[in-house]
């Protein structure tokens, strides 16, 4: 196991809602990334976020929004959800912003 | 241009082969490279790192060549629990983004 918690594990929401997940980190990482992985796809990155503070962007709309907290635990928080936000959401700390991630089991996201 | 692109397979090899993919990155700016492994609905685990110099963890071998701008990795002696979707992931310093290629799967068939 890496010790990289998600949760909630499932989440079913509906179309033009809000969505929170959660994410704690390994034990001394002080680094977490977010990525969608959509089915057949492969991870892409949403953001970093490095000792509380944004550290780097993918490709996402200012919709999806991020918050790491002194236990460098962080939150990924989607506004206006939209039917293509339906995903695998994966967190992923690492000690630094360029070495190795591990990666929690993910929340299955589905927007109806 | 996909920053990470890989070959998506599928490759079915028979036990005992050896098998290769191959990943290639478009910026020269990228720094550090890895590979993982993500069985069906499971999250990616890593797998190795991957160094200039080229690295070996038992069956399996990684290189880096940058002048052509891809990674490889090896894998001898196939075993079914191999069986697997294998992720390139590449790590771009400038802007400090992380890019992953789609996954190469492979079937190892007894």
């Amino acid at each position: 196991e890496t010790g990289v918690t998600q949760s909630p594990t499932h989440l079913i929401k509906t179309r033009g809602q809000q969505v929170t997940l959660r994410c704690s980190s390994q034990s001394g990482h002080n680094t977490v990334s977010w990525y969608q992985q959509a089915l057949g796809q492969g991870p892409q990155f949403i953001f970093q976020y490095y000792r509380e503070e944004e550290n780097g962007r993918g490709n996402f709309p200012p919709r999806f929004s991020g918050l790491q907290f002194p236990n460098y635990s962080s939150e990924l928080n989607v506004n206006a959800l939209e039917l293509d936000d339906s995903a695998l959401y994966l967190c992923a700390s690492s000690l630094g912003v360029n070495t190795e991630a591990f990666f929690g089991q993910g929340t299955r996201l589905t927007v109806v | 241009r996909k920053e990470v692109e890989q070959d998506p397979g599928p490759f079915n090899v028979p036990e005992g082969a050896t098998v290769a993919f191959n990943c290639t990155y478009s910026n020269s700016a990228s720094q550090s490279f890895f590979w993982y492994r993500q069985d069906c609905r499971k999250e990616p685990k890593l797998l190795m790192s991957v160094y200039s110099s080229g690295n070996e963890d038992g069956r399996f071998t990684a290189q880096l060549n940058r002048a052509s701008q891809y990674i490889s990795l090896l894998i001898r002696d196939s075993k079914l629990s191999d069986s697997a979707t294998y992720l390139c992931a590449v790590n771009r310093v400038t802007g400090n983004q992380f890019y992953f290629g789609t996954g190469t799967s492979l079937t190892v068939i007894p």
